[in-house]
């Protein structure tokens, strides 16, 4: 099955700086990569995708890029801000198994606490 | 308002006493899925639901059952919970899959602890 590795598990910055979280993944079947954040007391939340076709995707402060050789996916944030300060997941999921029925397991990093300080 | 629903949100209870976790969505969404979150551990996906009555193993699913009678419910259930279970549970769906194009909502979660 997939494995997903997160690193760092924790991330101090100060407000205005920049933060990347990288993931690796097992499986070269994957493709579709997955960013959820969740704030203190709530279920996670997707803030950014990207699908196995493209190699980066961007969304106001937050990006994603995807090395499909490497087998490995970033979440960078820019101008961070004390609300940005979360756990972030990251995650990785294939279309169908390798029979070809549908497949909908979805394989999670181990979080990482990120701390933006005013 | 659109949203996934768990119920309890929180529940301390003694090993082997069975247990029933609701998961309720008003959305119409076909794939529902459950998962556990540990320290340092991340979510894993204990089962999923692609529609009605088709279920699914994922990654950790000894020690619980779950059902799919109804496209809006999808309960996970405790036949004799230990203490190992004891952790935070949340309850997803999202309108279809592949989940590559359909964006997955979570609930609350639901704090179990098995004394």
């Amino acid at each position: 099955g997939e494995n997903v590795e997160q690193h760092p598990s924790t991330l101090s910055v100060q407000e205005g700086d920049s933060a990347v979280i990288k993931c690796t993944y097992s499986d070269s079947a994957s493709n579709y990569f997955p960013w959820y954040k969740q704030e203190l007391g709530k279920g996670p939340q997707l803030i950014i995708d990207i699908r196995s076709n493209v190699g980066e995707k961007k969304d106001q402060r937050i990006a994603v890029t995807l090395n499909k050789t490497a087998k490995h996916f970033s979440l960078h944030i820019t101008e961070t801000q004390p609300e940005d300060s979360a756990v972030y997941f990251c995650a990785a999921s294939r279309s169908t198994d390798a029979g070809g029925t549908s497949y909908g397991k979805l394989t999670f990093g181990q979080g990482t606490i990120l701390t933006v300080h005013p | 308002e659109a949203q996934v629903t768990q119920n309890p949100r929180y529940l301390i209870t003694v090993t082997g006493k069975k247990l029933t976790v609701t998961c309720s969505q008003n959305m119409n969404h076909e794939y529902m899925s459950w998962y556990r979150q540990d320290p340092g551990l991340g979510l894993r996906q204990i089962y999923y639901s692609m529609n009605v009555e088709v279920t699914d193993k994922g990654d950790v699913p000894e020690g619980y059952k779950v059902s799919r009678k109804e496209k809006r419910n999808f309960p996970l259930i405790l036949e004799s919970p230990s203490p190992n279970q004891t952790s935070l549970y949340f309850c997803a769906s999202s309108l279809s899959f592949p989940l590559r194009y359909n964006e997955q909502f979570f609930g609350p979660g639901t704090r179990l602890t098995v004394l």
